[in-house]
Parts: structure tokens; sequence; C-alpha cells
């Protein structure tokens, strides 16, 4: 059973609607991630949440907001979307988050955003 | 700045073999990672093995193991004994503990086909 949970698996959107990607996870990991991966692109970097707070935000547009309710959720709201934005959105999470813990990584199964 | 490479774009073998894929990095800090995730034809992608820069030992895990050469900056994947199962795209990606906690970069993967 997958432990990372993440909803739709496919989606197609029209450009400039607003789309939210959900994620769950049952690992009981206290840091959960965003990452995208773009056609013929090795995976990217977007946010990373530690205990529902944002640790880190490497995209450059607000267009991306993640949105935290409870610890194991963390999903990813996208307003005004363009098709340069389709794409393969991966959660992930691990233990901590934290420059001494073990940071694996583990990762969901992705949804993948087509915009029209 | 970090930087993941991996040169080999494509890879086979047949079923049996011993396969290594590559990977080679930039970084300028003392105390990293180096993960290798598998990306399954489904899109999901598989945590593998790790290896801690500060760890002179090769890092093994079932029938995958690292060859890591630090002062290179380069590390291997070995798979023994490879499978047909074992198809797919094979990401190298580097974890930086001091200034980029919890972010991995990531190679632009390998497609590994194994041939029964």
């Amino acid at each position: 059973d997958p432990k990372i949970i993440q909803k739709p698996k496919y989606l197609v959107a029209v450009t400039g609607s607003e789309k939210i990607l959900i994620c769950e996870q049952y690992l009981g990991h206290n840091a959960m991630y965003w990452y995208r991966q773009s056609a013929k692109k090795p995976l990217e970097f977007m946010f990373s949440y530690s205990y529902q707070k944002l640790m880190d935000n490497q995209t450059a547009s607000s267009r991306f907001q993640p949105q935290s309710s409870k610890k194991n959720h963390l999903d990813l709201q996208i307003t005004a979307l363009k098709p340069d934005d389709s794409a393969t959105y991966f959660c992930a999470s691990s233990q901590e988050w934290g420059r001494n813990s073990g940071n694996t990584l583990y990762f969901g199964e992705g949804s993948r955003l087509i915009v029209v | 700045a970090q930087r993941v490479t991996q040169v080999q774009p494509t890879g086979s073998s047949q079923w049996g073999e011993e396969v290594t894929l590559d990977c080679s990095y930039e970084t300028s800090e003392y105390f990293y990672r180096i993960f290798w995730y598998r990306q399954l034809f489904s899109g999901e992608m598989v945590f593998l093995i790790y290896q801690p820069s500060f760890d002179t030992q090769n890092q093994r895990s079932g029938r995958y193991s690292v060859v890591f050469q630090k002062s290179f900056k380069s590390i291997s994947l070995v798979i023994s004994a490879s499978q047909p199962e074992d198809s797919g795209t094979y990401f190298c990606a580097l974890s930086e503990l001091i200034t980029n906690t919890g972010k991995l970069t990531f190679g632009d993967g390998t497609v590994l086909t194994v041939k029964p």
C-alpha cells in the first residue's frame, strides 16, 4: 500500500484556471516537500515544510502556494495555470527536516498535470 | 553551487549481468549525502540507497551497492544480478547537509533496460 498518497494522479486543466494537488503521508514523518518534474528534465525542488512550517521555497512564482492543514498533509494550490506548468508534481516526506537528520526522502507516485 | 551529472542517458544489460551507472557531482560542502532513486515506468520514485560523504565505506543494500570516489566527486551505483524488473530510470541526487537542508538536487537520470 502506498504510504504517500497523491491525488489526482492525472489532471487536465485549462489555462488560467486554478487547481489543488493533494498529498497525505502515513509514514509518521514531520517534514514534507514538493518537487516538480517537467518533460525531459530532472526533478526540481519546490518547497519544504517541517511541522507545518515553511522552511524553504525555491519556486519563483507566487502562483504556487503550499497548504498544510495537518502535519501529514501538504497540498499544492496552483493559480492562473499556464501551459508551462505542465509537469508531474511529486510530494515527498522525511522523518525530520534538518542537517543532522537521516533525511531520506520518500516520494509519492506523483500527480501529472497537463495545462491546455 | 550544487550540480549532479549523469553522463549516460541510457544503459542496457542482459539478465544476470552486473550493471554500473555513473554519477558525478559538484559541491563545496564537506557534509553531504548522495542518494540513488529508481523511477518506475508508472512514475513512482523508489529510494534505493544512499552514501554519506563522511563514511569511507561503500554502502550496500541487497543487490545495490555504490562505489564512492570522494576525491573525484564521483559515485557509481552497482546492481548485481540484474533482472528485467530492474528496468527504469535511475536518478542520482545530492543532499547538502548545511546550506541546502531538505533539498535534493537530481541528475538527469539514466534509462536502464535489462533484457531477458
